[in-house]
């Protein structure tokens, strides 16, 4: 199973509400990675989790907070966002640092986020 | 601070012909990987490709390959025999071996003409 799912594909929010989006692989990868996507843009390093632990934050809002509850799942939680964070959540996962080879990131389909 | 530059914003390719997307890194490290990602309409980035720096050997898989020049940190993307499938955002991203971080180019959207 090289497959990394995201739950909602699609979310419209209001600046007040609180939601959250949700990524799951069965790889058996201890890396997981959230992504920002601007249209017609590269993705954007928002968090790191390597062996469930944050280790990586690029100094992202405090409006978004993360979770890893197991090595299995990972969450992004949203509060008060505003219009500008308006866009594709990217979830990906891969073997952690300290294992060997390339690594690669596999990326699952995307929440597309609308904030009114 | 690694950086990829991707020059070509778009590029077009009839039908059954080869396409060539470039891609240069600039790096002070020895060690590390490069990748090819596609991202069509449908939004899922999907890896095309990988390089390992230490290879000499260039990668291929099936219709694409990769010309990767170490000493010019050059790592283009040769896709033949175009499929209309093939329509769709290429990103090159840059990863050190010891490293989490990819970064990634701007990208080039391909498109591919019946």
């Amino acid at each position: 199973d090289t497959e990394v799912t995201q739950t909602p594909k699609h979310l419209v929010m209001g600046m007040t509400n609180k939601k959250s989006l949700k990524c799951e692989q069965h790889m058996g990868h201890r890396a997981m990675y959230w992504y920002k996507q601007k249209a017609k843009k590269p993705p954007e390093l928002m968090f790191v989790y390597s062996y469930e632990k944050l280790s990586i934050n690029e100094s992202v809002p405090s409006r978004f907070s993360p979770e890893c509850p197991n090595s299995s799942l990972l969450n992004l939680h949203l509060h008060a966002l505003q219009p500008e964070d308006s866009a594709l959540y990217l979830c990906a996962s891969s073997r952690p640092g300290l294992a060997g080879g390339p690594r690669e990131q596999f990326f699952g389909p995307g929440t597309r986020l609308t904030v009114l | 601070a690694q950086t990829v530059t991707q020059s070509q914003p778009e590029m077009s390719v009839q039908e059954a012909e080869t396409v060539t997307l470039s891609c240069t890194y600039d790096t002070s490290e020895s060690d590390y990987y490069l990748f090819w990602y596609k991202q069509p309409p449908s939004r899922q980035m999907i890896l095309v490709i990988r390089q390992e720096a230490y290879k000499q050997q260039n990668a291929t898989e099936n219709r694409f390959s990769v010309n990767f020049q170490k000493a010019a940190k050059s790592f283009s993307l040769k896709i033949s025999d175009s499929q209309l499938g093939d329509a769709a955002m290429y990103f090159c991203a840059y990863r050190s071996a010891g490293g989490s971080r990819l970064t990634f180019g701007e990208g080039t959207q391909l498109t591919v003409n019946p």
